[in-house]
């Protein structure tokens, strides 16, 4: 099973700031990561797949990188709604596996 | 507009059973994969399965693997997750995702709302 590592557990950021996020995998996933964005009380959403490709509809602060082993999340610019819980998810290989989550919350 | 609406969750007693289920619009439905992701109470996400399209290959977590078991429906665009031998460690809220491919194994781009199932006596 690959594990992934993300980091910081928690982020603490005004609006406007630079978030820049990590997901780390105990072995190389290639680019087959995406990145969620979870709102308390709401469903995750999808923001980016296969390491650096945006989903439809989601604001160009949103940028992904990365590929093998590391890869990070950045929103360029926070905006209020970005406040929330991220994670990341690997489908390089059975059993899909997510990461523990990293929490932006204001400051 | 794409919904999934979960149903069937619930109490239920320490070895005991539920099936749940997702009724989907608003996509062709027999074009994708579907799968089951849970998240425990003010936990993570974990992916708990995953169906291909046709429905012919499924896939299942290590901690489900053996006593939950993945179906679809393409006539009636819904799938299932008929859960057995459950145990508190399966108390979460399951969400019913859509795959970005028809062969399972990717990204999820769609969820519902999720539906509650608490094991407990």
């Amino acid at each position: 099973e690959i594990m992934l590592t993300q980091s910081p557990a928690t982020l603490s950021l005004s609006p406007g700031e630079r978030a820049t996020l990590s997901c780390r995998a105990s072995q190389s996933v290639s680019s087959y990561l995406a990145w969620y964005q979870q709102k308390p009380g709401q469903a995750p959403r999808l923001l980016i797949y296969d390491a650096s490709n945006r989903a439809t509809g989601i604001p160009a602060r949103f940028s992904g990188g990365g590929s093998g082993t590391d890869f990070t999340l950045t929103i360029s610019s926070l905006e209020p709604e970005d406040f929330a819980v991220y994670y990341c998810q690997q489908r390089k290989s059975w059993p899909l596996t997510f990461g523990g989550g990293t929490k932006v919350e204001m400051k | 507009e794409v919904q999934l609406l979960e149903s069937g969750g619930g109490l239920a007693q320490p070895g005991g059973s539920l099936r749940l289920s997702c009724e989907a619009s608003g996509f062709t439905f027999s074009r994708y994969a579907m799968n089951w992701v849970r998240q425990a109470p003010g936990k993570g996400l974990e992916w708990v399965s995953g169906i291909a399209g046709g429905g012919s290959s499924t896939y299942y977590g290590d901690s489900v693997k053996g006593r939950f078991t993945i179906s679809r429906d393409n006539s009636k665009n819904t799938v299932h997750l008929q859960m057995d031998s459950l145990s508190a460690e399966d108390t979460a809220l399951y969400y019913c995702a859509k795959d970005v491919r028809f062969e399972a194994r990717g990204a999820f781009d769609m969820w519902g709302q999720g539906t509650m199932v608490t094991v407990s006596s």
